[in-house]
């Protein structure tokens, strides 16, 4: 079974430039999670779709980053402008089910490997 | 919110045992997540732990007390692989149900 992917592995811009990060969850799984996470700081929540709807996007920093996900299937993190403060690794993530329905294991979140984003 | 405290670094010893700990505040607390992450790669899921007590898969333990607030994360016999980051992660009833994660705990193994 493929795992979680993401891309681009890496991006490099300048800032005021506009970037689009993939996710593809596992297949089936209607739960996705972007989270990003600047040097030396901890893993942050950014927002959570269930299918195609937003469940959650308390953790969106500001206006500046959009996120779809039309179908249901893969989703993608625009950013625009980007900033200097954009810079970090985005990962993506997906579960079966939604965290703290069930409150036992297996509800996990498998994640990607993250985009690492640079903004010069 | 949550604050969540974890060592930055440890070092240990090849076939030797590590104990990795993870301290947390939170109101409402729904569950405790132990991510093991490689330079590079995805955090990839380790253990989870929502009741007091320890919960044991190979090579690696997970033990959670709800009402000190802490957990620790057990490697035994240490290979090379396990060189990684150790990020402890906290749900909260009162955020959503999304995991918190800690800064994460980068384990250098050495022979």
């Amino acid at each position: 079974e493929a795992g979680v992917t993401q891309f681009p592995s890496h991006s490099v811009i300048e800032k005021g430039q506009t970037v689009t990060l993939r996710c593809d969850p596992i297949s089936g799984h209607d739960n996705l999670y972007w989270y990003r996470r600047v040097m030396g700081k901890e893993i942050k929540f950014l927002l959570h779709f269930v299918k195609e709807s937003k469940q959650d996007e308390s953790g969106m920093p500001n206006n500046r980053f959009l996120a779809e996900r039309t179908g249901g299937t893969y989703s993608t993190l625009k950013v625009q402008p980007a900033e200097l403060e954009d810079s970090g690794v985005y990962f993506c993530a997906s579960s079966q089910d939604f965290l703290g329905t069930s409150g036992m294991s297996g509800d996990e979140q498998f994640f990607g490997p993250g985009t690492r984003l640079t903004v010069l | 919110g949550q604050n969540i405290d974890q060592p930055t670094e440890m070092t240990a010893t090849e076939g030797a045992i590590v104990q990795i700990n993870c301290t947390y505040q939170t109101s409402g607390f729904n569950g405790l997540f132990w991510y093991q992450q490689h330079a590079g790669e995805a955090p990839t899921f380790l253990s989870y732990n929502v009741l007091d007590g320890l919960e044991e898969k190979g090579r690696f333990s997970s033990f959670l007390s709800r009402s000190k607030g802490y957990s620790y994360l057990l490697l035994k016999e240490l290979q090379m692989k396990d060189s990684a980051s150790y990020l402890c992660a906290v749900r909260d009833r009162g955020g959503s149900y999304i995991p918190t994660f800690g800064r994460g705990t980068s384990l250098i193994v050495h022979p």
